[in-house]
């Protein structure tokens, strides 16, 4: 199995970009979909962007995601933060033999 | 509307057993695998245990395998995680989350069941 490492926390300004990665310890990042979770204090997950870069109805476009493969991470961008932003933000992805991994997650405070 | 709610959690002692049960409603139940997500308190997810629409496929974490047995009605729109001998570090918010057959995304998530664990 592998991991997938977060950075613990990100700030960053109202307006501002911020880019969250996940890095993947063993075997392509691009080998499996990865999916990007919010989750606000005291409510469940939500999805901000599935199958690496495909975003729900309803997730405002400044949420974008992506894969490196040189990095083998994969990445959250958030542009333009608003307040409403501040959460924390897990990817996931899974592997063959039916596991599915969850990273860290990263507290991201806008300030 | 979508609706999964989690029942069964509680305080339990260390050693003994507790059977989560998760109620699915307001969508076709057979056309999505099901997943266990715990999260213990001021701590990050950690995927439980999966089982696909017609229980052909299981998986487990490595933390409850042998444990933890997870298993779901497709007539009763159920989904259930029996968890035996306990341990404290089992204590946590036990979520259901529903992934379409041909897609890797949880897109539905209960509300959770909290589960401690002490003597």
């Amino acid at each position: 199995n592998f991991m997938l490492t977060q950075p613990h926390s990100v700030s960053e300004s109202p307006g501002k970009t911020v880019t969250i990665s996940c890095t993947r310890s063993s075997g392509s990042i691009a080998s499996n979909y990865v999916q990007w979770y919010q989750q606000r204090p005291g409510s469940s997950p939500t999805t901000v962007i599935y199958e690496d870069n495909q975003r729900p109805s309803g997730v405002p476009d400044r949420f974008s995601g992506s894969i490196d493969s040189s990095s083998n991470s994969a990445s959250l961008t958030i542009s333009g933060l608003k307040t409403e932003d501040e959460a924390d933000y897990y990817c996931q992805s899974y592997d063959s033999s039916n596991h599915e991994v969850f990273g860290g997650g990263t507290k991201l405070t806008v300030l | 509307e979508v609706q999964l709610v989690e029942s069964g959690g509680g305080l339990v002692q260390p050693g003994r057993s507790l059977r989560l049960s998760c109620a699915a409603s307001g969508f076709t139940f057979d056309d999505y695998a099901m997943h266990w997500v715990r999260q213990a308190p001021g701590k990050g997810l950690e995927w439980v245990s999966g089982i696909s629409w017609n229980s052909g496929s299981i998986g487990y974490a490595d933390s409850v395998k042998g444990r933890f047995t997870i298993s779901r009605d497709n007539a009763k729109n159920s989904l259930y995680l029996q968890m035996n001998s306990l341990r404290a570090e089992d204590t946590a918010l036990y979520y259901c989350a529903r992934r379409l057959t041909t897609s890797s995304n949880f897109d539905y998530w209960g509300q959770g069941t909290l589960v401690t664990v002490s003597s």
